[in-house]
């Protein structure tokens, strides 16, 4: 009974460039949470998804960050034109469903390094 | 909006003693989850121990047992009989009833010594 399931583990961008976050949620788990860490921190929030629907965005940067989770295939964090702040563990969790008491469970993380 | 204090940045334990881990929240939801997650120094964030607002006893899974006092609004994470693999950063969380992201507080990290 595979977890939830983020590649890569590890990830180096250069400034400017794009980095994409993959996230397989756990089997049967049909909502996808996206977190980021920073160094030192706990865990903020930044999008919440469903199936082909992005519920909340409200933890994302307006620029540069976008995130999706398509029909078919795994939930994608995408961080355009990356800057030394983005660097960071970004955690993917995912629940049965939304609302009420659902635990949800996370991944082992990207840890995306900016050079 | 909710909000979780942890205020101890950092406690040292010895090996089989029992560690308390406070953890203080604020929310105007009446309704509402309390977790508590572990994060070892590999990275990964593993559910501890869930306890819902309305529960009328406190959680235990093993050796993890929540404290709840609704009243003070914290919900403490006791863990007995500590081991080494304990050693770990620990997260308090909460949601509310109706809510799906979690708010996280700060961290706790706990160093157990043989």
């Amino acid at each position: 009974n595979a977890g939830v399931m983020q590649n890569p583990r590890h990830l180096v961008r250069r400034r400017g460039q794009e980095a994409r976050l993959r996230c397989s949620p756990m089997k049967g788990h049909s909502h996808v949470y996206w977190y980021r860490q920073l160094p030192e921190e706990g865990l903020k929030f930044m999008v919440y998804l469903q199936k082909e629907n992005i519920i909340d965005e409200s933890g994302m940067p307006k620029e540069r960050f976008s995130a999706e989770f398509p029909k078919e295939g795994p939930s994608i964090l995408r961080i355009q034109q990356v800057v030394r702040g983005d660097s960071a563990a970004y955690f993917c969790a995912s629940s049965p469903s939304g609302p009420s008491t659902d635990t949800q469970y996370f991944g082992p993380g990207t840890r995306l390094t900016v050079l | 909006a909710q909000k979780i204090t942890q205020t101890q940045p950092g406690m040292f334990v010895q090996e089989k003693e029992a560690v308390t881990l406070d953890c203080t929240y604020d929310t105007s939801d009446p309704s509402y989850g309390l977790f508590w997650y572990k994060q070892p120094s590999s990275g990964e964030m593993i559910f501890l121990i869930y306890q819902g607002s309305y529960d009328q006893q406190n959680a235990t899974e093993g050796r993890y047992s929540l404290n709840f006092q609704k009243a003070r609004k914290s919900a403490n994470l006791v863990i007995s009989a500590s081991q080494l693999g304990d050693s770990a950063m620990y997260f308090c969380a909460m949601r509310g009833r109706w809510d799906y992201k979690l708010s996280f507080g700060a961290g706790t990290t706990v160093t157990v010594r043989a």
